[in-house]
């Protein structure tokens, strides 16, 4: 199960990209990369997720380096309600680590 | 489909008092797991299920017991409750594999816990 190193706050003003890095140096091959977001107390939201390709849904896209050794998750227009805590995660659904993840603020 | 529900919302329990908390969902998940959430920390796993009949231990399991004895329940049980588990519970599920990816979760609204 890999460690993830996110920065621990960003922020981001309202319209603009947000570009959240995180490092998984450790991450092993049959290992995917997500993104989960928690907005105040509520349950964390899935966001995306990869394995070695760059991802893009709805939501957000996510660039994972060549040697998969970090991703950025990218808000291609932040808005208001995407002020949350951000959280990479590198592992099996068995070992599920959150970390302190990255507070994004948006701001008008 | 309602989801992943967990009741109740809020519990103050005295120590060495003993409470379930429950979990259910209605996406016929295989996998099932609790979290719990402290301040200014991120989520730990306690424990989870693969399915039906089979728990396995997470990172912070002691103080904790659970079984599955169905695919949509997946019960916490605090044995003898500690000022030390005061915190946020989360109860999640996911499809084992899924064209979404395995480890897709997705997650109740929690249950807040106080032990005095």
């Amino acid at each position: 199960d890999a460690k993830t190193t996110q920065p621990t706050s960003m922020d981001c003003a309202e319209g603009r990209a947000a570009n959240l890095p995180c490092n998984h140096s450790t991450i092993s091959g049959n290992e995917y990369v997500y993104w989960y977001r928690q907005i105040h107390s509520q349950g964390p939201q899935y966001i995306i997720h990869g394995l070695k390709n760059n991802e893009t849904n709805e939501m957000a896209s996510l660039i994972i380096t060549e040697d998969r050794k970090s991703s950025t998750l990218i808000l291609p227009h932040a808005t208001l309600r995407d002020t949350a805590v951000y959280y990479c995660i590198a592992g099996l659904l068995s070992q599920f680590y959150f970390g302190t993840g990255t507070s994004l603020t948006v701001i008008p | 489909n309602a989801g992943v529900t967990q009741t109740p919302k809020f519990q103050v329990l005295k120590t060495g008092q003993s409470m379930t908390l429950q979990c259910a969902q209605d996406m016929n998940h295989e996998y099932m797991s609790w979290y719990r959430q402290d301040p200014g920390m991120g989520l730990r796993l306690i424990h989870y299920s693969v399915g039906a009949g089979i728990t396995d231990q997470g990172e912070v399991p002691n103080g904790y017991n659970v079984s599955r004895s169905t695919t949509e329940d997946f019960p916490l049980r605090l044995l003898s409750a500690a000022p030390s588990q005061t915190s946020v519970y989360f109860c999640a599920s996911s499809y084992e594999i899924s064209v979404r990816g395995f480890g897709t979760q997705y997650f109740g609204p929690g249950t807040r816990l106080l032990v005095l």
